[in-house]
């Protein structure tokens, strides 16, 4: 059982919106730390997507948006597109575990 | 542009140790800190640590008792060492560069991934 609480699955039709939550405690985004989220494709390495809870690295289309409110985050993805179908992850600091990076459990994001 | 490249024995025999190096090119590794992060067939992340050549490594307080990173600045190069491995340690073994923004961090740029099965 992951520290992060991610749906396993989400599904959307091509041009639609859909968001992945991500649900803390206290001792991870509650108490102020912040989220970031990772998009891993098929057979291929995690890749960053959004970092600060709403940040977007270099060349990561503006579809993908983050934000954070106490101890819950939320990705979301507008004008869904066919190869945005992938695992998604959220991983914050966690206090309670000596200084611990925690991740969810993964949402898989199927393009309908 | 900063790559990462894992490397090792794709086979480790249960209670022996497992050992990875990560190579680093296109940038300084007294630069960052750098950072394991495993891969297990239910595909949930678990991360192991992080290291800086300046020393400091911290671990995940699971497997601490079986962790150890270093970092070879002469190599550009940063190494894991496990323990003791189970079948559990069988995953795919990620390395990563440690991204810091306000003080939180996050890994920017990972090494493809190296799939280590733990089998007799």
């Amino acid at each position: 059982q992951s520290v992060l609480t991610q749906p396993p699955s989400v599904s959307g039709a091509p041009g639609q919106r859909v968001t992945i939550s991500c649900t803390g405690s206290k001792s991870n985004m509650g108490a102020g730390y912040d989220v970031h989220w990772y998009q891993q494709l098929p057979g291929t390495a995690p890749k960053l997507l959004i970092y600060g809870n709403s940040n977007r690295p270099s060349g990561v289309p503006a579809r993908f948006s983050g934000s954070k409110s106490g101890t819950s985050a939320s990705l979301a993805i507008t004008g869904l597109q066919a190869e945005d179908e992938a695992d998604y992850y959220c991983q914050c600091y966690d206090s309670s575990l000596s200084g611990s990076w925690v991740f969810g459990g993964g949402t898989k994001l199927t393009v309908l | 542009q900063v790559q990462l490249q894992e490397s090792g024995p794709g086979l480790v025999k249960p209670s022996e140790t497992l050992s990875l190096t990560c190579t680093v090119s296109g940038d300084s590794i007294t630069s960052y800190y750098w950072s394991w992060i495993r891969q297990p067939a239910d595909k949930r992340l678990e991360w192991i640590g992080r290291i800086h050549s300046g020393g400091g490594a911290k671990y995940n307080p699971s497997l601490k008792s079986r962790v150890t990173m270093s970092v070879d600045t002469s190599k550009n190069q940063f190494s894991l060492k496990l323990t003791s491995v189970t079948a559990a340690d069988t995953a795919v073994y990620y390395c990563s560069r440690v991204a810091y923004y306000y003080g939180s961090g996050s890994s920017d740029v990972w090494g493809q991934g190296t799939t280590v099965a733990v089998s007799s």
